[in-house]
């Protein structure tokens, strides 16, 4: 299965800045999916992103907070933008290669604290 | 109604215990389904996929009832180093959608 390599592990930021958040695959990965996940909680989908076309944005999510980039079949960016305290938690990228029963390998997160 | 519903646990289980946790999907044209474990503050890593006819890898054996739209994971002869989360994560839409369920807590005590 793919490695992904996410960075960065952790940041501390202040509110009104900005975030970007990579992921880089080892191999070429047809869906690249971003999700958000607060402590005790399960995943949250922000969005999907395809390779040469625009993100899809989960219900809850914009563009706008969450400009995501999807330049290649290995590499993939999400921007948390304007930043709030309420922005604070684990951001996790996520890869699906081929087949039906493909399963999805995951960056390692980053814990974002927005103080 | 959730999409994908997990009973959250904790399930306190003894070492050496069987273990089995349900997951339900609420979508029945989901086409792949898996099992994923997550340590505390780690990312999810895939334990296993769920097969129609099930599937068995070691101690975990996984089955899937596409009549009643539930997965099970059933854990033998359980480890300490088994505690952890277990979320189960359904896909549709040719794979574009994934949904995760909110995971069940696992912990195996001496």
């Amino acid at each position: 299965s793919a490695v992904i390599s996410q960075k960065p592990s952790r940041d501390i930021c202040q509110r009104g800045t900005s975030l970007t958040i990579q992921c880089q695959v080892d191999s070429q990965v047809t869906m690249m999916f971003w999700y958000r996940q607060q402590p005790g909680q399960s995943l949250t989908l922000i969005a999907t992103a395809n390779q040469g076309s625009e993100a899809t944005y989960e219900s809850g999510f914009v563009i706008d907070k969450f400009p995501i980039s999807r330049p290649n079949l290995t590499f993939s960016t999400l921007t948390v933008s304007n930043m709030s305290p309420e922005d604070s938690s684990i951001y996790l990228c996520s890869g699906r290669g081929q087949g039906p029963h493909y399963g999805y390998t995951f960056g390692s997160g980053t814990r974002l604290t927005v103080v | 109604r959730k999409e994908v519903e997990q009973d959250p646990g904790p399930f306190n289980v003894p070492e050496g215990a069987t273990v089995a946790f349900n997951c339900t999907y609420s979508n029945s044209a989901s086409q792949s389904f898996f099992w994923y474990r997550q340590d505390c503050r780690k990312e999810p890593k895939l334990l296993m996929s769920v097969y129609s006819s099930g599937n068995e890898d070691g101690r975990f054996t996984a089955q899937l009832n596409r009549a009643s739209q539930y997965i099970s994971l059933l854990i033998r002869d359980s480890k300490l180093s088994d505690s952890a989360t277990y979320l189960c994560v359904v896909t549709s839409g040719g794979y574009q959608k994934v949904t995760f369920g909110t995971g069940t807590k696992l912990q195996v005590i001496p």
